[in-house]
């Protein structure tokens, strides 16, 4: 049963420390996405890879968030530092019909 | 303006009810269209992709594409409970990178 996994599932950690969120995407796909989902902006999106290679991040703050896919069944979406504008749920999608994985809650007090 | 404008409801229907769910647009580049089905705290979840104008049924579901209203819609027949969740519209462009543009979504409620 080929499935986007996303990890970790849970986050809560204080303003101004480091969160990295992982993403398996489903073997075979050549695209994945990055957003992020809250209740005020919807799903935004933050990033998109073709062939590992970065196409668009114009969605992403550059200053504090970074991503990148280090091999084909990695992608990792980095705050450094976090801070509580950051709360929300992120999703990582693969494929063109965007398969969804299952979110990354994240807290930041 | 957004580029894609749908209703955030809620929309409560009684069970066995024909939902009506749309999405309006204002890219006409757009040619593919995508609906989502999201539970809560749940990824969303592709439930029919159309491209272009026209109509497509998957069961209980049918997808239309109005292009030239800049209009698209998905209707749920026999709506049952499991069918409450929040329902996302997203379009994208076609060539290129497919990058789609997402509605805030609709979230619909049916009750017994």
């Amino acid at each position: 049963d080929a499935r986007v996994t996303q990890t970790p599932r849970h986050k809560v950690t204080e303003m101004g420390q480091e969160v990295t969120m992982r993403c398996q995407p489903i073997l075979g796909h050549n695209t994945v996405f990055w957003y992020r989902q809250t209740m005020m902006q919807g799903l935004e999106l933050l990033a998109y890879f073709r062939n590992r290679a970065p196409l668009d991040d114009s969605g992403m703050p550059k200053d504090r968030f970074s991503a990148e896919m280090p091999d084909a069944t990695l992608a990792t979406l980095k705050i450094q530092p976090s801070e509580p504008r950051d709360s929300a749920v992120y999703f990582c999608a693969s494929g063109f019909e965007q398969f969804f994985g299952p979110g990354t809650r994240l807290t930041v007090l | 303006q957004k580029e894609v404008e749908q209703d955030p409801g809620p929309l409560s229907v009684p069970e066995g009810a024909i939902v009506s769910l749309n999405c309006t647009y204002s890219n006409s580049a757009f040619q593919y269209f995508m609906w989502y089905r999201q539970y809560s705290r749940k990824g969303p979840e592709l439930l029919m992709y159309t491209y272009s104008s026209g109509n497509k049924e998957d069961g209980r579901f049918t997808a239309q594409v109005d292009k030239s209203s800049k209009y698209i819609s998905l209707f749920i027949r026999d709506s049952q409970p499991s069918d409450s969740a929040t329902y996302l519209c997203a379009m994208s462009r076609s060539g290129g990178s497919y990058i789609p543009t997402f509605g805030r979504g609709t979230s619909l409620i049916v009750h017994p």
